[in-house]
């Protein structure tokens, strides 16, 4: 069964305090790795889709990579309004018993103070 | 559309009543997925259909829970029967193919069963 865990659960951060989140994952064979934000009361956002190990994506203060094993997500001098739940998720190959569905992480919540 | 949009809001039904969501799809996605997030960010996936046939319903419960997506109507979700355990924020994504392509999601319907 796929498995993806997140870590920290929380993370506070000062203004400009640069960091990473890091998610482990467990997947029979990856198809892609997705990065979401996720606001209060919202439904997730898309970020970065990522699909073999080395890659990276970058967006904004936000820096995405990818191994066999895991992915970080830097985040560069972040700014009150990067506080958000960020969420990886998992896309097993479809065929068999995955056909595209997401397996997520339990999310690490953001808090970048002024 | 170019956002999936899922009615209602909000949703309050006593245990024992009949509960139904709907989602429209960004337009021209084909796939519509459907996944239930409790507490603590957990995502669970539930049920997925391609145009209107049901393309992965392994994590469906199969008593009390159905979905359908007609043409030209948004697609629903539907449970019977409602116990305090469904209360849960339920999301709706959908894509253009099954895998490599990210997942949009609608801001959900919260589900309250009292």
């Amino acid at each position: 069964e796929d498995q993806v865990t997140q870590s920290p659960e929380a993370l506070r951060l000062q203004e400009g305090e640069s960091s990473s989140l890091n998610c482990s994952y467990t997947v029979s064979g990856l198809r892609g790795l997705f990065w979401y934000r996720q606001d209060p009361g919202k439904g997730p956002e898309f970020l970065f889709t990522l699909y073999s190990a080395g890659e990276e994506k970058e967006k904004e203060r936000l820096k995405a990579t990818l191994t066999k094993k895991e992915s970080f997500l830097h985040i560069t001098a972040p700014k009150p309004e990067d506080s958000a739940t960020y969420l990886c998720a998992v896309q097993a190959p479809a065929g068999g018993t995955s056909y595209g569905k997401l397996t997520f992480g339990q999310g690490t919540i953001l808090t970048v103070h002024p | 559309g170019e956002e999936v949009a899922q009615t209602p809001k909000h949703l309050v039904r006593g245990e024992g009543q009949k509960a139904k969501l709907y989602c429209a799809p960004i337009k021209g996605h084909s796939y519509v997925f459907w996944y239930q997030q409790v507490l603590k960010n957990e995502f669970k996936f539930l049920i997925s259909f391609q145009n209107e046939n049901v393309f992965d319903e392994t994590g469906m419960p199969k008593e009390r829970f159905s979905a359908k997506c007609l043409p030209n109507s948004p697609c629903s979700l539907e449970i019977q029967a409602t116990k305090l355990e469904d209360s849960a924020v339920y999301f709706c994504a959908s894509s253009q193919f099954p895998n490599n392509q990210p997942q949009h999601f609608g801001d959900g319907t919260r589900l309250s069963i009292l």
